[in-house]
């Protein structure tokens, strides 16, 4: 599976936009990525998820590299509950087992008041 | 919020006695999953279920296994618990894997907190 490398965690204040990196320099053209986030002691939830193009939802905006090999989540203005471990994840959109979904660690996101 | 119970929330055991943890949802969604996670490893997938009687490993299901008669029930069992089994355990549910329609969306259970003494 290809595999994607975020920051461990990353410091934001409250009322300012945040923009999360991720990297997956082995990402195929199959591959979409995907945004899930867990809020402490909660499982986690799904943000958003792109294949080619920026996507926008009422949670947050995901921009894609033209080369598909970066990705960053945008929370436009962060508020104390988006302090959350949020994954950056790829699946396999062309058949097989591309209905698991692998998690890395994930980056810990702060939001200071 | 998607129908998903856990049960237990919480349960404290001994070693080496069997546990089974339930996942009960009320979507009738196709695919069910069974997650564990610990600190400093994140998400982990043990077992998944993609539909009644199918069944298939995750990256760590030693120790681990599973059944789903029902379309709404996935059971996880630990037959011999161990210390290294303490965690906390998420069942997740999606409907469709992604497509170019569907997200694929997963959703999770409130999470089963076990401790292996």
């Amino acid at each position: 599976d290809a595999k994607t490398t975020q920051p461990n965690s990353m410091e934001s204040n409250e009322e300012e936009p945040v923009h999360l990196p991720c990297n997956h320099s082995t990402i195929s053209g199959t591959d979409y990525i995907h945004w899930y986030r867990q809020l402490p002691s909660q499982g986690p939830e799904y943000v958003i998820h792109g294949l080619t193009s920026n996507v926008n939802n009422r949670m947050a905006s995901l921009a894609i590299a033209e080369d598909r090999k970066s990705s960053t989540l945008i929370l436009h203005r962060a508020t104390l509950r988006d302090a959350a471990v949020y994954y950056c994840i790829l699946r396999d959109r062309s058949g097989g087992s591309n209905y698991k979904l692998t998690f890395g660690k994930g980056t810990l996101l702060t939001v200071n008041p | 919020d998607a129908g998903i119970t856990q049960s237990p929330r919480h349960k404290v055991t001994e070693t080496g006695t069997p546990v089974t943890l339930r996942c009960h949802q009320t979507e009738n969604h196709r695919y069910m999953y069974w997650y564990r996670q610990d600190p400093g490893h994140g998400l982990r997938l043990i077992h998944y279920s993609y539909g009644v009687k199918d069944t298939d490993k995750g990256e760590v299901s030693d120790g681990y296994s599973v059944s789903r008669s029902k379309t709404e029930d996935f059971l996880l069992t630990l037959e011999s618990a161990t210390s290294s089994q303490t965690s906390v355990y998420f069942c997740a549910i999606s409907d469709s894997p992604p497509s170019g329609r569907n997200t694929g969306e997963l959703f999770f259970g409130e999470g089963s907190r076990l401790t292996v003494l």
